[in-house]
Formats: C-alpha cells, structure tokens, sequence
C-alpha cells in the first residue's frame, strides 16, 4: 500500500514568518501535486511537479520534489492570513488518473 | 466558466436513509471522480469514471453504496441504507482527458450527516 505522509499536521504561526511543510513516502510517484482547501471548499491545484528535484516557485510558494521521487516540500515565505488552509499532497502512480494517493494534509493557520 | 456543481451542500439524515448525492462535471471533461473526507482517514477516492464508464470502484466501502454516470453531464453516489460512520464530506471532482498528470477539479462537497 502506497502512503503519503505529511508533516506537521498543525501549523499555527504569525504573519510575516516562513515556514516548510512536508510530503514524505517510501514509493517512487510519477508526479506530485499540492492542493489548498479552505473551509467549506473542495481543493485547488497549487502545483504539479514531474521531474526528479525539480523546483517551482508560485508567488511566495516554493516547491520541490526530491531527487528519487519519493517525496516533496512546501515552502512559503513571509506567510499571510490568506495562506491559511489545508495544505494537500498527492501522488500519481502511473499514467492513471484515478491512481491519484492523497496525503491527510497540514493545517496551517497564519495569524495577523 | 461553471466549475463541478454539486447537491446537496448539506444532507442531515437519519440511519437507514436512502442518500442521493449529485454531481455536475465541468463541460468537456472526460473523467469523473467521487472522493470522501473525514478526519481520521482525509480524503479516499470511492470510485472513477472515465467517458461515464466506471473504471475503478475498488474505494467503495460496501455494497451500500452505488455510483451511476448516466451521461457525461451527470453522475450519482447513493448510500442505502445509511450508517452514522457515513458522515463525511463528500467530494466529487472532474479531469479533461489527456492530462497525464491527472489536474482534479473539485466541487464544493457534500457534507453528510447521519444520524
């Protein structure tokens, strides 16, 4: 069984600070893609990254997918409250869509 | 542009209910997905259609539950009969065919209570 693990689940910090969160799994993903929910919404794609150690950035949003494929970081400079949300990782295994494995996500809540 | 529309946004029941809950995917998309979050297990994908086919439906907890796409405009997940270990929101989402890395395109969700 392929799992996605995601680190920390809760994140509270104040705005203006930086913070990492990770994806981590034992199995090698063909892609990776990272979701924001907010509360009462379904999620939106932020990012799809394909290539071993590839790096996309989106505004204050870093993104990296490791080398081997087997995991990735979220990295958002000097948070704000918008950035509050479910922070969701999936997996793609393969070239099916539906072999789409999500991680339980982390809670990130920025403070004004 | 409409995105995934779904009904009910909320559904309060009582056990051994019959559920109906319905989805809307965005025009053009061939690929339909029925999701389930909770808490403790986030988010489970239940079942896939691609071109209103079901492909996958290895996620679908029990024989209580059932998905239909009688078009490729409509699809449905019915639970009968319901249990409190039910209570989830349910996501439905959609994909345009030929996106390899599988882009979802959630709706808003279904929050189901049983009670």
């Amino acid at each position: 069984t392929q799992l996605l693990e995601q680190s920390p689940q809760f994140l509270s910090i104040q705005e203006g600070e930086n913070l990492t969160v990770y994806c981590n799994s034992s199995s090698v993903f063909s892609s990776l893609q990272w979701y924001r929910q907010e509360p009462g919404e379904g999620p939106v794609l932020l990012v799809t990254v394909v290539t071993g150690g590839e790096v996309k950035k989106l505004k204050r949003l870093t993104f990296q997918f490791g080398d081997a494929r087997k995991d990735s970081s979220l990295h958002i400079t000097a948070a704000q409250p918008g950035d509050t949300g479910l922070y969701l990782c999936a997996g793609g295994v393969g070239g099916s869509q539906g072999n789409l494995i999500f991680g339980k996500g982390t809670k990130l809540s920025v403070k004004p | 542009d409409a995105g995934v529309i779904q009904s009910p946004r909320h559904e309060v029941t009582e056990m051994g209910q019959e559920v109906t809950l319905r989805c809307k995917p965005i025009s053009g998309h061939n690929s339909l997905f029925w999701y389930r979050q909770t808490m403790m297990r986030g988010l489970e994908l239940l079942i896939y259609f691609n071109n209103n086919v079901p492909i996958d439906d290895s996620g679908m907890p029990e024989d209580r539950f059932s998905a239909k796409m009688p078009n490729a405009s409509f699809s449905t997940l019915k639970i009968q009969p319901s249990e409190p270990r039910d209570s989830a929101v349910y996501f439905c989402a959609s994909s345009p065919t030929g996106v390899s890395t599988g882009e979802l395109f959630f709706g808003e969700g279904s929050r189901l209570t049983v009670l």
